[in-house]
């Protein structure tokens, strides 16, 4: 089974520096996406970015950008130029490439990390 | 953005009671989920449904527990006879399709309170 560890409980950022969130997983699967969610107080689950496996090159969407390393099964969050929407509860989740149907909907998810931002 | 809706935001019940969580997913949407989050736990899997039909379901989905999709538009969570540690966040989520990295549309969830 795989298992999805985020090792930071709380992360705090001054508005407009950059934080990188930690994630590591665990897996014997060689095929498989990375996700990051945001949770604001709205507890609404937001995409912030997904990574598959296979590709090497690191994902990016405009202020957040992932290093994967696929080796170490590390898969950390950047965020430049936080700001004060940024404060939110982080998750990373793992989904199995090799699942049919609908357990491709099944993501397992790390303990999440609370990022505080500071104007 | 399309949104899924969860009602309602607050649900609180005796213990043995039932109750039924509801969701309604995002109109073109096929794949079904629920997910719950215990205080200060992980966001667990419960279920998936598609095509009417529960396609997985985690460790944690016991006979109390059931889901239906009754009029193509809601999809509801039923727990028969709460416990205490029934008590948690739950989300409903819905994707078009059951592809990789297909994005799955998360709701805003439903804190059950089991007393």
């Amino acid at each position: 089974a795989q298992t999805v560890t985020q090792s930071q409980p709380e992360m705090s950022v001054q508005e407009a520096e950059t934080v990188t969130l930690s994630c590591t997983y665990d897996t014997s699967e060689s095929d498989y996406y990375l996700f990051w969610y945001k949770q604001p107080p709205s507890r609404q689950m937001i995409l912030v970015i997904r990574q598959e496996a296979y590709k090497q090159q690191n994902a990016t969407e405009n202020r957040f950008s992932v290093n994967f390393q696929k080796a170490a099964k590390s898969f950390s969050l950047k965020i430049s130029d936080s700001q004060l929407g940024d404060a939110a509860m982080y998750f990373c989740a793992y989904r199995s490439a090799n699942a049919g149907g609908t357990s491709y909907g099944k993501l397992t998810f790390g303990q999440g990390t609370i990022l505080t931002v500071h104007p | 953005e399309p949104e899924v809706t969860q009602t309602p935001s607050h649900q609180v019940t005796q213990m043995g009671q039932e109750v039924i969580l509801r969701c309604v997913p995002i109109s073109n949407h096929l794949y079904f989920y629920w997910y719950r989050q215990i205080l200060g736990q992980k966001v667990e899997f419960l279920v998936s449904f598609y095509n009417n039909e529960i396609s997985e379901k985690s460790e944690i989905f016991d006979d109390q527990f059931s889901v239906e999709r009754p009029d193509g538009s809601n999809f509801t969570l039923k727990i028969r006879s709460t416990k205490l540690e029934d008590s948690a966040m739950y989300f409903c989520a819905s994707s078009w399709s059951g592809t990789g990295d297909e994005k799955l549309f998360f709701g805003s969830g439903t804190q059950l309170s089991v007393l």
